[in-house]
Formats: structure tokens, C-alpha cells, sequence
């Protein structure tokens, strides 16, 4: 089956514990994104990535870090994570990046 | 600042009744404009639209784009309960196809 997967779904953890997030998708897609969703604000995008070892800033990159070492995998990576990253996330790829993107079930990370 | 704007932010309606969602947007070097369904979960993919005019249709609800005055709507008919969601407008943009979401319409149906 075609997905995008997640994991963990749900993580609660303290200030400054470094955190990764895993995205692995099995549809060969190039394009790969993370979002973060917070009440009133909507999905906004974190990191990007076109390809293999091409990531560029989204709209809110900071205290965030991502890689793409392979094509299907790009984790994101919260060196010292803060309370005001308590969000849940979303990973996301698509073909070509202009097609409709498929998302990931969700991280629901709280950050105490 | 690529901007996506959706009206209203949330709409409560009954069974049988007609909803049409709005999303404006502005942003440079436009690609595509995604409609998306949110339940409790994660978004689904409905409708992309890159055309102007032309109306792109499933089952009860269908979109249009209008890239003149830049905006397009989602019209849902006949709802039901089922439709009660999140609604999210997105738009591709750019050579690196960025992708920017509205901040969303919290449908309500009613029985």
C-alpha cells in the first residue's frame, strides 16, 4: 500500500531532550515535506526537500533540522527541543511537487 | 510573502444543505491549488486545479479556479454529517513547488 509513515504518533518529552522524528514513504517520490499544525495557524511548512541531499527552509525552519540521505526517508531532528514546539506534525511527499502531496498520520509531540 | 487565505473559518450547517468554501491567494509564480479534507487525522488529497474555468468534480463536491482574480471555491452539495471536517486550500508555488496552506474551514453538518 502506498504511505507515508510516521512514527512515533504520539511523544511527550522534556526541554532540551534532542528528539528525531522518523518519515519514510514507499512511493519513490522526490518531493518531501514537514509541516507543523497549531490551532488558528493551519499547516505551516518546516523543511522541503527536492531530492537526495536537497533540503531548503520552509516558512518556520527554526530550532528544526532535517537530512535526506535516501530518497525515501527524511527525519526531522529537534536538537533542544522548547515548549513552543508542542505541535503535531505532518510528513509529506509528492511525484513532483506541484500533484497533490500525501501526508503521514501524524506526530502529536508535546514538549514539557 | 506567498499568502493563502480561506473564508469563512468555520460554518455550521444541516443535512441537505449547500455549502460553497472560498480560498484567495496570493503568491509568486503560481504552480497548482490543492484541496484538502481534514478529519481527525491526517489531511486527504481532493482536487488540484491548474487551469482557470475548468471544474473539477467528485461525487457531491466539485472546485473551480479562477487564476485572474485568484481564488477558487469548493462547493460541497446535498451534505452530510460525513462532510464535518477541516477543509484546507493549498498552494504550489515556485521551481522548488513550495507548498503554502490557508489556515483552514471547520465544517460543521448537522443532522
Amino acid at each position: 500500500e502506498a504511505q507515508v509513515t510516521q512514527n512515533p504518533r504520539y511523544l511527550i518529552t522534556v526541554t532540551g531532550k534532542k528528539l528525531t522524528v522518523t518519515c519514510s514513504q514507499n512511493m519513490n517520490h522526490e518531493y518531501m515535506s514537514w509541516y507543523r499544525q497549531d490551532p488558528g495557524l493551519g499547516l505551516r511548512q518546516i523543511y522541503y526537500s527536492m531530492n537526495v541531499e536537497v533540503t531548503d527552509k520552509g516558512d518556520v525552519p527554526e530550532g528544526y533540522k532535517v537530512s535526506r540521505k535516501e530518497k525515501r526517508n527524511f527525519p526531522l531532528i529537534l536538537e533542544s527541543p522548547s515548549p513552543n514546539q508542542t505541535s503535531l506534525y505532518f510528513c509529506a511527499s509528492s511525484r513532483t511537487g506541484s500533484y497533490g502531496y500525501t501526508f503521514g498520520s501524524g506526530t502529536r509531540l508535546t514538549v514539557v | 510573502e506567498d499568502k493563502v487565505v480561506q473564508s469563512p473559518l468555520s460554518l455550521v450547517v444541516h443535512e441537505g444543505d449547500t455549502v460553497t468554501l472560498n480560498c484567495s491567494y496570493e503568491v509568486t509564480n503560481f504552480r497548482s491549488l490543492l484541496w484538502y479534507k481534514q478529519e481527525k487525522k491526517a489531511p486527504t488529497f481532493l482536487f488540484m486545479l491548474t487551469s482557470s474555468g475548468i471544474e473539477k468534480k467528485s461525487g457531491r463536491l466539485s472546485s473551480i479556479l479562477d487564476k485572474k482574480e485568484l481564488f477558487s471555491i469548493l462547493n460541497i452539495t446535498a451534505t452530510q454529517t460525513g462532510d464535518s471536517a477541516i477543509y484546507l486550500c493549498a498552494v504550489t508555488s515556485g521551481s522548488a513547488r513550495q507548498l503554502t496552506f490557508g489556515s483552514g474551514t471547520q465544517l460543521t453538518v448537522l443532522p
